[in-house]
């Protein structure tokens, strides 16, 4: 099955400085990758479509200058949590779409837990 | 309104019973897709299964099996001979128009008792 990473799993940073989450596609191309936030007890808010090539796509309410995505090839995409708060803290989780798949499943990456102290 | 409506926070089943956790979805799109993951304490989430809204026959993979009634809107996940594994988050998700993101309900907690 198709496999998608993140790295690092988790980090703890100080308030104020920038934190970067890589998301992998492994053993697929994926023109286009997607970023969710998930806070305790809650489900998943779509943070940001990203797409290969071009800049990604925020949902409202998002800040588009905290969180910076880069999508600079098929199969990564970064995000980065600038200036962090502790009100940032949260579980980061990507996914990826696999086009050669009629369903186009989305694959998530194991997510990546921050704490902003 | 909400899209993906999952009504049932938490169940609870005793192992090798069958549970029935519930979904219903409000789209005005033809063309649909609708699945399921679940998500252990771990955080992954794992897919389990998907319908199509033009597939006539209900999805299943292995012990899971989704109730599709599309007039109805729902999109049930049964679970057939639970297992304590099983005890994690699930989430009903659906995706409009084709190729687009996902939009997920609010998610219910099993737990499987021995």
């Amino acid at each position: 099955g198709a496999v998608v990473s993140q790295h690092p799993s988790w980090v703890i940073c100080k308030s104020g400085t920038s934190v970067k989450i890589e998301c992998r596609s492994l053993d697929f191309q994926a023109t286009t990758m997607f970023w969710y936030r998930q806070f305790p007890k809650q489900s998943l808010m779509l943070m940001a479509t990203s797409n290969e090539g071009s800049k990604a796509t925020y949902e409202q309410g998002v800040e588009k200058d905290k969180f910076l995505i880069n999508h600079a090839s098929l199969t990564l995409s970064t995000l980065t949590v600038t200036s962090a708060h502790p009100e940032d803290s949260s579980f980061y989780i990507c996914s990826a779409v696999d086009r050669a798949y009629r369903t186009y499943e989305q694959y998530f990456g194991p997510g990546t837990r921050l704490t902003v102290t | 309104a909400q899209k993906i409506t999952q009504t049932q926070p938490g169940m609870f089943v005793q192992e090798k019973e069958a549970v029935t956790l519930d979904c219903t979805y409000d789209t005005s799109d033809q063309s649909y897709g609708l699945f399921w993951y679940k998500q252990p304490s771990s955080g992954e989430m794992i897919f389990l299964i998907y319908q199509g809204s033009y597939d006539e026959q209900n999805a299943t993979e292995g012990r899971y099996s989704l109730n599709f009634q599309k007039a109805r809107k729902s999109a049930n996940l049964v679970i057939s001979a639970s297992q304590l594994g099983d005890s994690a988050m699930y989430f009903c998700a659906m995706r409009e128009k084709g190729y687009s993101t996902l939009t997920f309900g609010k998610g219910t907690m099993l737990l499987v008792s021995p």
